[in-house]
């Protein structure tokens, strides 16, 4: 099947922004979320949206959905070294059974 | 207590070998998953117990046995795997209720690698 694509790497400078994209393949997934995951460890939620949303704030988290064009992206304001990591975005599968399908993930390095 | 816990930490096994993964929350949590991870790749769903009942098996190998003893417990049985196999395998759980996002909660995971 489609692959959840997301670009494989992104490096920012410390307190710039930083935009990871996602591009996700069922257009009637009815929740959407990004995952971080640091090194050695297992994933932890950041944020989520529901599929008849356009937009999510969070303190310094932004998400956008453009569900036309199966778009989703995650905005992170003044960026710091502890967002060093690798962020998924995922799409829950509406067919039941709690079936998260993953994108390829993006590792964000922050630089000083 | 909103956390997973998963041992062993590191596992090396050889192909021969019988091994068991063990994961553990207390959050009341219905559901609960194993995931198999690469390095530098997504984390791919294996199985979801749902009330203790496996009701997901994605065509996985019959060398990897899961078990759900009670609601709080979820165990992957390893037996005559292969070097393929060697990845990061992570647990999580998360609430049986299809009307909310559903957040599932991830454990540590567990390294294992086989020789």
């Amino acid at each position: 099947g489609e692959d959840v694509e997301q670009s494989l790497f992104l490096s920012v400078r410390e307190g710039d922004s930083s935009v990871i994209n996602c591009t996700y393949t069922d257009s009637s997934s009815t929740y959407l979320y990004w995952y971080k995951q640091e090194p050695g460890a297992g994933l932890q939620l950041l944020t989520y949206i529901f599929s008849n949303m356009d937009m999510k704030q969070d303190q310094r988290l932004t998400v956008l959905l453009n569900k036309k064009d199966k778009h989703l992206s995650l905005r992170i304001a003044d960026t710091q070294t502890g967002d060093s990591a690798i962020y998924f975005c995922a799409e829950l599968s509406p067919g039941g059974g709690n079936k998260l399908t993953f994108g390829t993930g993006t590792q964000l390095k922050v630089e000083l | 207590d909103t956390e997973v816990t998963q041992t062993p930490k590191h596992l090396v096994m050889g192909m021969t070998n019988k091994k068991s993964l063990k994961c553990e929350q207390h959050m009341g949590h219905r559901a609960m998953y194993w995931y198999k991870q690469k390095a530098k790749k997504p984390p791919e769903l294996m199985f979801v117990y749902s009330y203790e009942k496996l009701s997901i098996n994605e065509s996985v190998p019959s060398r990897f046995s899961p078990e759900c003893p009670n609601s709080s417990l979820l165990n992957l049985h390893l037996h005559a795997l292969q070097p393929e196999d060697s990845a990061l395998y992570l647990c999580a759980s998360s609430q049986e209720d299809t009307s909310s996002y559903n957040e599932q909660f991830f454990g540590p995971g567990t390294r294992l690698t086989v020789l």
